[in-house]
């Protein structure tokens, strides 16, 4: 099982890019999350999607973000145009249902300088 | 909304200690997830609770899901250097909504 792929790794970019996220949940997984952890706010959902639908995108910040996920093993998560205070760590998790536990991905680590 | 307290926020742990960690919620969750964190990783799933009452063991780590449904907590049992990391728990409420972590226990060796 390969787990949550999330790519890239590592993002840095300049304040006013575009930016995108993106995640291979595991597969038969029927639900994917999307989280943004800081220091200051610990961990947070941003938006999930239950067999490539959102159900709950009331954690997205403001309009800046989008998520999609045109299949069921891809999803990307976009910042247009990124600001600095958009710097954080974005992880994608995985699982079967929406109340069974996820599997997170290692994470992207976003800086917008 | 739903807010999950977990206690402490950090701790210095010594090799060969036992260690202790807790969550609390003002609401009632169906399911306890404990995950450990490691540094430049995503969470990765300790323990899951599913019924009120339940002990649950992996390896040195024993998870309880108290009888209230509204707390849960974590031991880790004779720590070594590898246990160092950050702790969070997690709960799904009974509408099985979204899961709701908590800020997270981090747990550091001791000079």
């Amino acid at each position: 099982d390969a787990g949550v792929i999330q790519s890239p790794r590592h993002e840095v970019t300049e304040m006013g890019q575009e930016v995108t996220l993106r995640c291979k949940p595991i597969s038969g997984h029927n639900s994917l999350f999307w989280y943004r952890q800081t220091m200051m706010r610990g961990l947070e959902l941003l938006i999930y999607f239950n067999n490539n639908v959102p159900i709950d995108d009331s954690g997205m910040p403001e309009d800046r973000f989008s998520a999609k996920m045109p299949n069921a093993s891809f999803s990307t998560l976009k910042i247009q145009p990124s600001e600095p205070r958009d710097s954080a760590v974005y992880f994608c998790a995985s699982s079967f249902t929406n109340n069974s536990p996820l599997h997170f991905g290692n994470g992207t680590r976003l800086t917008v300088t | 909304g739903q807010q999950l307290n977990q206690s402490p926020q950090s701790m210095f742990i010594q090799e060969g200690e036992d260690v202790s960690m807790n969550c609390t919620s003002s609401s009632i969750f169906n399911t306890w997830l404990w995950y450990k964190q490691d540094p430049g990783e995503g969470p990765v799933l300790l323990i899951a609770l599913y019924k009120a009452g339940e002990l649950t063991s992996n390896g040195r780590l024993t998870a309880q899901f108290g009888i209230t449904r509204k707390d849960s907590f974590l031991n880790i049992s004779a720590s070594i250097p590898s246990d160092v990391g950050i702790y969070f728990c997690a709960g799904i409420d009974r509408a099985g909504n979204k899961l709701t972590f908590g800020g997270g226990t981090r747990v550091l060796v001791k000079p």
